[in-house]
């Protein structure tokens, strides 16, 4: 079972940043919070993941609270391309990766 | 960066033919590779999980004998769904692991970008 919760959609204007929150409270001390998304049709595309600090690189950002139990993931300037399901997954080397449901994200102009 | 590449990206079949689905890692060795199914509308369902040189493990609920695994090498991973039904119909996605080591700690998983099956 997936060990993540997320909000099934959430609306985001165009040029705004896009915060998408995710629960993880059960995570375990050796496991990454990733993100993946995907849009129609197509393979997940990964998008960032970290441990314990905030990560950034060219796509995202991720914050990751101290106890380690929720992350949000931001999109600085969402576009339309941005228009996906988004998942956020724990995970480690090892274990089988586990999809949750999502969150359907729409950027809208 | 790393690329997963999956054949073919769309197959249509007849009810009871087999179907091969291959999935490489194009410039990375993948000790593990996983297969997903995806429905219309929703989300990714792990199959199994594929270690190079051994079986298949496979979730609960799915037919090892129906979906046949082989992971011969580091670059390949191949997807058979044996006597198709239109039941079997999907969308079905590989990802492979990006480190080599069996160390603890981060690693990239890739993803393919699936194959449709579609069943008559």
């Amino acid at each position: 079972d997936a060990k993540t919760t997320q909000p099934t959609s959430m609306d985001c204007a165009e040029g705004r940043a896009a915060n998408l929150p995710c629960n993880h409270s059960t995570i375990s001390g050796n496991e990454y919070v990733y993100w993946y998304r995907q849009i129609h049709s197509q393979g997940p595309q990964y998008i960032i993941h970290g441990l314990k600090n905030n990560e950034t690189n060219e796509m995202a950002s991720l914050i990751i609270t101290e106890d380690r139990k929720s992350s949000t993931l931001i999109l600085p300037h969402a576009t339309l391309r941005d228009t996906a399901v988004y998942y956020c997954i724990v995970w480690r080397y090892g274990n089988k990766l586990v999809f949750g449901a999502g969150t359907i994200l729409r950027v809208k102009s | 960066g790393a690329v997963v590449s999956q054949h073919p990206s769309w197959v249509i079949c007849k009810s009871g033919t087999s179907v091969k689905i291959e999935c490489r890692s194009l410039d990375f060795q993948a000790t593990t590779m996983f297969w997903y199914r995806q429905f219309p509308k929703q989300s990714l369902m792990l199959m199994a999980t594929s270690n190079e040189g051994s079986k298949a493990t496979y979730e609960q609920g799915v037919e090892k004998d129906k979906f046949l695994i082989n992971h011969a090498s580091l670059t390949l991973s191949t997807l058979t769904v044996t006597s198709a039904h239109p039941e079997d119909s999907s969308f079905y996605i590989c990802s492979a692991d990006s480190r080599t080591s069996g160390a603890w700690g981060t690693g990239e998983l890739f993803f393919g970008e699936g194959s449709r099956l579609t069943v008559l």
